[in-house]
């Protein structure tokens, strides 16, 4: 099966402009995450979506970021504004539902889009 | 709240050495634990998981033991290669207190030399 697609690979930006990432998990999945990894450290959750709802979306920030996922396939993650400490690998995720125990199966990650703002 | 602790890298080895790296959780619930690796440039990967104590996860000669009570999930390989050399993430996920989603720990750099 394919994996989870992300674009782009890399995007260097300057403070206060705007960016966004895309993704495309798994077919069928209906869990998607984002994860932001900050050099040195491990990912942390931005926000899950159950199919085009948000099931937990507590530890974005949500002054600047945004995402959707309107179909329940693909989903956008969008900084407006960005600044210098937003700069990370933004990765996504995607799991299938097994009656709502998937995070015990693990997740899929895609490549991730490396994010310089400078 | 949840978390993840991992020793710190990195952690750099001759070929065919022992590979331990070390791995504790907190956690209020019964979590399921695993190992992720990502390989420079690449993605996280699921190395392997367990889902409830005494559990051993193995994948690619990595093995892991959910131990509850140490409260760890130790990885370890009986003889690393250079293509081992990645970035190692424990991660923990409890549904019933932590809402479906994974923790990670800050991952630990492991460099394998010829």
């Amino acid at each position: 099966e394919a994996g989870v697609a992300q674009s782009p690979r890399y995007k260097i930006i300057e403070k206060r402009q705007s960016v966004a990432f895309w993704c495309n998990p798994i077919s069928g999945h209906a869990t998607l995450y984002w994860y932001q990894q900050i050099l040195g450290q491990g990912p942390k959750l931005l926000i899950q979506f159950q199919n085009n709802g948000v099931v937990d979306d507590s530890q974005l920030p949500k002054d600047r970021f945004s995402a959707e996922r309107l179909k329940g396939v693909d989903s956008t993650l969008k900084i407006q504004p960005a600044k210098l400490e937003d700069s990370a690998v933004y990765l996504c995720a995607s799991s299938s539902n097994q009656g709502g125990r998937d995070s015990n199966y693990g997740y899929t990650f895609g490549s991730g889009t490396r994010l310089t703002v400078v | 709240g949840n978390s993840v602790t991992q020793m710190e890298g990195p952690v750099t080895l001759s070929e065919e050495a022992f590979l331990t790296i070390n791995c504790t959780y907190t956690a209020t619930g019964y979590p399921s634990l695993f190992w992720y690796v990502q390989y420079p440039g690449e993605g996280l990967q699921l190395l392997l998981k367990a889902t409830k104590a005494d559990d051993k996860g193995s994948n690619k000669g990595f093995e892991a033991t959910y131990r509850k009570e140490t409260t760890s999930f130790h990885l370890e390989k009986g003889s690393v290669q250079v293509s081992d050399s990645a970035v190692y993430f424990c991660a923990l996920s409890d549904p019933v207190t932590g809402g479906f989603k994974t923790i990670f720990g800050a991952g630990t750099r492991l460099f394998v030399k010829a």
